[in-house]
């Protein structure tokens, strides 16, 4: 089975610039989420999403980020414009049910984003 | 709001060694947890989880988990690392009443296994 596919695996991007992050997660999986990941700490929730509907993104910066995730399958995270501070590990994952308790996050290989 | 702190962030350990890595918990109701692995290079990988019955939990590649309601505690362990269990740890820890529950995870540590 496969696993969570993300691309780009690496992004480079001068500030002010326009990057998009991709994800496919499991197959069958409805809920996926988007999480930053910065050197030295555990991943963070940015959103969260269960099946098109985006359920929880409380820890979205609205200004400058946007997701997508238009048929319930994959998703897209955009940052626009990029601040130094992006630079990250953005990870996707995604899980079988409705993320509650007992549902268990299955993580892609993440994009690191560096911006200069 | 749910909280998880590991107190090492970087272990450094001769290969046979056993291996303990600490990590407490700040929620007052009923949680799920998780210890993921990370290996250089790849992804974020779980290692085991904790639901519900027997707390000594058992995951892959020889490791263990005990889950101790008294102390908040959710240690990792494993009796003999191998230079392969280099690695970031993280332990997460999730509330297990409703569907808005966030996965909370702590800020990892460093394994190394020297030769």
């Amino acid at each position: 089975e496969a696993g969570v596919v993300q691309s780009p695996r690496y992004k480079i991007i001068e500030k002010k610039q326009p990057v998009a992050f991709w994800c496919n997660p499991i197959s069958g999986h409805n809920t996926l989420y988007w999480y930053l990941q910065n050197l030295g700490q555990g991943p963070e929730l940015l959103i969260r999403y269960e099946n098109e509907e985006a359920v929880d993104d409380s820890q979205l910066p609205k200004d400058r980020f946007s997701a997508e995730r238009l048929k319930g399958v994959d998703s897209t995270l955009k940052i626009q414009p990029a601040e130094l501070g992006d630079s990250a590990v953005y990870l996707c994952a995604s899980s079988l049910g409705a993320g509650g308790g007992t549902d268990t996050q299955y993580f892609g290989p993440g994009t690191r984003l560096t911006v200069l | 709001a749910q909280s998880v702190s590991q107190h090492n962030h970087h272990v450094i350990l001769s290969e046979a060694a056993s291996l303990e890595l600490g990590c407490n918990y700040s929620y007052g109701g009923t949680v799920n947890l998780f210890w993921y692995v990370q290996y250089p290079g790849q992804h974020l990988q779980l290692l085991l989880k904790y639901f519900s019955g027997d707390p000594l939990v058992k995951g892959i590649k020889g490791f263990e988990a005990e889950f101790i309601k008294s102390k908040f505690s959710f240690n990792l362990r494993k009796p003999s690392v191998q230079w392969s269990d280099t690695a970031e740890y993280f332990c997460a820890v999730k509330s297990r009443v409703g569907t808005a529950s966030k996965l909370t995870f702590g800020t990892g540590t460093r394994l190394q296994v020297t030769l």
